[in-house]
């Protein structure tokens, strides 16, 4: 079965930090390319950042450059997110995205004091 | 960035009866290799996105045939031919010509 299962998100503190983790499994993981999407009320879906199969280019939103940073383990069938200084902007359903075509369930993070 | 404007954002349908989702681009989404990747998604309620339709009108494995997909350029269109319980949720298009990707607002279909 194709799946992607993400870990991770939870409640941070302003200016926190947090690692999302997404598990890839039932496909040929080290040929897609990936992607982070988040999922909030008010803004609806927003592209976050993308990685290509080898890992070496990427792509981040601008308002999340520099603060975000992608990454994968081809090894692992793995993909992640690292997120630093986090705001209440950043509050969201976060999903592993393979091409566009395979969608996890999503993990929530929350931005809160 | 390219802004991907739907209408209605609201549409309500009845069982049987066609409906019809508009995308409009702030700018083209021909891509400089010739393709037009405009993408369709449906989120049934409590679940992820699916993708149904990719570069304008190629419905993906297991869509039914009552979906299809038109347009070009910066003009695009979403169409039921005959609507269906299941088919309640939120209809997204989105484009991946420019980046970053992005997504329109969102409409969402209800009985």
């Amino acid at each position: 079965e194709v799946q992607l299962v993400e870990s991770g998100g939870g409640l941070v503190q302003p200016g926190g930090s947090l690692r999302l983790s997404c598990a890839a499994s039932g496909f040929t993981f080290s040929t897609y390319w990936m992607n982070w999407v988040r999922q909030t009320p008010g803004k609806g879906l927003e592209w976050v950042a993308n990685i290509n199969p080898d890992g070496s280019v990427k792509s981040y939103v601008d308002s999340m450059k520099g603060r975000f940073t992608i990454s994968r383990d081809n090894a692992k069938n793995s993909l992640y997110l690292q997120m630093y200084s986090l705001s209440a902007e950043d509050t969201a359903l976060y999903y592993c995205v393979g091409s566009s075509t395979v969608w996890g369930q999503g993990t929530l993070v929350t931005v809160s004091s | 960035d390219v802004v991907l404007t739907q209408s209605p954002l609201s549409l309500p349908v009845t069982l049987g009866q066609p409906a019809s989702i508009s995308c409009r681009s702030s700018q083209s989404l021909v891509h400089s290799d010739g393709n037009t990747y405009l993408l369709w998604f449906q989120q049934r309620p409590g679940q992820s996105p699916r993708r149904l339709i990719y570069k304008i009108s190629n419905r993906d494995s297991g869509v039914p045939d009552r979906f299809s997909g038109s347009g070009s350029g910066t003009d695009f269109t979403l169409k039921i031919s005959r609507v269906e319980a299941e088919d309640v949720g939120v209809y997204y298009c989105m484009q991946y010509t420019h980046w970053p990707h992005t997504f329109g607002q969102g409409t969402k279909l209800e009985i």
